[in-house]
């Protein structure tokens, strides 16, 4: 099967611009995750999907963050207007079993760089 | 909120030597689990180990869990070149999965 697939692998864009990140899950999975990772910091949690509901936003930053999955399927993260401390790697999962069943399949990033 | 502390944040070690990293968290968990990243590249899940168990094995890699000390190590026998690496523990409880810092694993041939 197809695993979590993220696009793009890089971005580079100046402050003040606009990004969109794009995740698809395997399919299948109605759990899907964001996370990132900024320079040298621990990997931090930014919100949990289950199909197109946010189940849990905790972690999304501030409201310059936007995360939709429209339909259940793949989910997008807009940053807008995107900020230097924004730059870092990306990361999406997905799992079958809610978020406390651990065993997450996660994609390879998207590295994004803000200057 | 629970996190999990990965030590030493960076190894060296030679190939066949090997490496042990350590994490410690704050909180009540229901599994920890060690992921790896290679440069540039996504997540990959290595093992979960439940609050209940002890200790684990899978390849060369042994992974065990101290609840009452709030820690977990992860061992790597025998390391080779492709192992190095960034490694982390994330612990899952009643909150999403909390990722450490990571230690950063240099295996050199």
């Amino acid at each position: 099967e197809a695993g979590v697939t993220q696009f793009p692998s890089h971005s580079v864009i100046e402050k003040g611009q606009t990004v969109t990140l794009r995740c698809d899950p395997i399919s299948g999975h109605d759990n899907l995750y964001w996370y990132r990772r900024v320079m040298g910091k621990e990997i931090k949690f930014l919100l949990h999907f289950v199909k197109e509901s946010k189940q849990d936003e905790s972690g999304m930053p501030n409201n310059r963050f936007l995360a939709e999955r429209t339909g259940g399927t793949y989910s997008t993260l807009k940053v807008q207007p995107a900020e230097l401390e924004d730059s870092g790697v990306y990361f999406c999962a997905s799992s079958q079993a809610p978020r406390d069943w651990g065993g997450y399949t996660f994609g390879s990033g998207t590295r994004l760089t803000v200057v | 909120s629970q996190q999990g502390e990965e030590d030493p944040q960076a190894l060296s070690i030679q190939e066949g030597e090997n490496a042990t990293m350590n994490c410690s968290y704050k909180t009540s968990i229901n599994n920890l689990q060690w992921y790896r990243q290679n440069s540039g590249r996504g997540l990959v899940h290595l093992i979960l180990i439940r609050s209940n168990e002890r200790e684990k094995h899978s390849g060369r890699l042994r992974v065990t869990l101290d609840t009452s000390k709030k820690s977990s190590s992860l061992l790597i026998t025998a390391s080779r070149a492709a192992d190095t690496a960034s490694y982390f523990c994330a612990t899952s409880g009643n909150t999403p999965l909390v990722f450490g810092k990571g230690t950063r694993l240099s295996v050199i041939a």
